[in-house]
């Protein structure tokens, strides 16, 4: 059962233009919601993150959206830049026995074209 | 610096060997994961652990063992048993909450 879904397995977008990624998820008890970004043969690096509580979280040219009752959260990049092309992992966090757990969806890889 | 030092970066393993994947923090986490990526699915949780000597499994613990000696190292040994250990393995620490995690840079482990 996967509890946190990336249904867009690519995303193509021009130079300037703006992404819009997007992730479902499934558990409710989920309290924090995390956007990774990964190049090819190197770790995820942590771009942004929202709380259960809040419903936006800006940081730059990145925002992430998060609508609780439509168990959706979408991350939006402007203006989109080449360098921004990579593979960009939704993930969700729960304490489950003390430990924190993250959940991630399958990627998106996004592609900016110049 | 602060940071996980995964090594070696790319591994390779003949069949029915036994291989071990290192993983080295400075961060003071607590928590210490190890992933497996595959393409097209995404992140894949194989141990972790919240304290020294504890660790739990992932969901596709079947064929890896781990030991958590000390705070900073959370070695992964890809057992024989491990029927398609060619892959991607990524380990991580944690600090919690909206923090999520510190990646390493990872390993790639091709079986020949």
């Amino acid at each position: 059962d996967q509890q946190v879904k990336q249904n867009s397995p690519s995303l193509s977008v021009q130079e300037g233009r703006i992404s819009i990624l997007n992730c479902d998820y499934t558990n409710s008890m989920f309290d924090y919601f995390l956007w990774y970004k990964k190049y090819p043969a190197e770790g995820p690096t942590f771009l942004i993150s929202i709380s259960s509580i809040k419903d936006k979280n800006e940081d730059g040219r990145f925002t992430v959206f998060l609508n609780k009752s439509a168990k959706h959260l979408s991350l939006h990049i402007v203006p989109s830049q080449p360098g921004d092309s990579a593979v960009y992992f939704c993930a969700a966090s729960a304490r489950i026995s003390g430990t924190y757990k993250y959940i991630f969806g399958t990627g998106t890889r996004l592609k900016v074209l110049a | 610096d602060g940071g996980i030092t995964q090594s070696p970066k790319y591994l390779f393993r003949k069949e029915g060997q036994n291989v071990t994947l290192s993983c080295e923090q400075n961060l003071n986490h607590d928590a210490m994961y190890w992933y497996r990526q595959d393409p097209g699915q995404g992140l894949r949780l194989i141990y972790y652990s919240q304290i020294v000597n504890d660790f739990q499994k992932g969901d596709i613990a079947e064929g890896y063992s781990v030991s958590r000696e000390k705070k900073e190292s959370f070695p992964l040994t890809v057992t024989s048993a491990q029927k398609n250990p060619t892959a991607f393995y990524l380990c991580a620490s944690s600090i919690g909450g909206g923090y999520g995690y510190t990646f390493g840079s990872g390993t790639r482990l091709t079986v020949v």
